[in-house]
């Protein structure tokens, strides 16, 4: 079966500390992959998505980084976390072909900058 | 790139009342347009979607409608349940674009 995997799930950090999130996905190859951020009471901001290995499109500048180092492995990284990154991160990807895909989220990774 | 509003942001009903959720996009080239379900603390969970070459789509007590020409689609729950409460989403593609979200209360 085709599943998310997303970890961890929650995470309490210094500001200035790096950041690493994961996000695998079983069952599937060469999925089209998305990072999106949740600040608390808000909507989904897409950050990066990757279409393949070592592809990654960035939406918004900021303090984060995204790779893609194995077709199904989607890595979220920050050199110096900012309180303002803190957030709800979710990891999506998108299954099916032709007219029968949709997309799908991970548990989330609760991030809290202090 | 793709532009999705929604409205409203709040949205208050009496149980048993319908509830009605309405999205905008800018990209004409979309084509397929979700509605997800969050609960607090929880992932978005897909409830619903529609693809361009239809026009409704119904399941049990959601709806969702779409027109192509206005680029707006919308969410329709009707005979609203408590456990209705929640944020909903819209999105659009391309790149999975959100509306801002709307946050539902059933009041029982």
């Amino acid at each position: 079966s085709q599943t998310i995997h997303q970890w961890p799930a929650t995470l309490v950090q210094p500001v200035g500390s790096p950041l690493s999130l994961e996000c695998t996905v079983e069952g599937t190859s060469n999925p089209n992959l998305y990072w999106y951020r949740q600040a608390a009471g808000r909507g989904l901001q897409l950050l990066f998505y990757s279409v393949g290995i070592g592809q990654i499109s960035s939406e918004v500048p900021q303090n984060l980084s995204a790779s893609r180092p194995q077709d199904r492995q989607f890595i979220l990284s920050s050199k110096k976390l900012l309180l303002s990154d803190s957030g709800f991160y979710l990891c999506a990807w998108k299954y099916g072909q032709g007219a029968g895909y949709g997309y799908t989220f991970g548990s989330g990774t609760r991030l809290t900058v202090v | 790139g793709e532009n999705v509003e929604q409205h409203p942001s709040t949205l208050s009903v009496q149980e048993g009342d319908s509830a009605v959720i309405k999205c905008t996009y800018s990209d004409s080239a979309s084509n397929y347009f979700p509605w997800y379900k969050q609960e607090l603390g929880k992932r978005p969970q897909l409830i619903i979607d529609i693809r361009s070459n239809v026009g409704e789509k119904k399941d049990q007590r959601i709806a969702v409608t779409l027109n192509k020409t206005a680029k707006h689609f919308s969410l329709h729950i009707t005979e609203t349940q408590p456990e209705d409460s929640a944020v909903y989403f819209c999105a659009a593609t391309g790149k999975l674009s959100f509306g801002a979200g709307t946050t539902v209360t059933v009041r029982a």
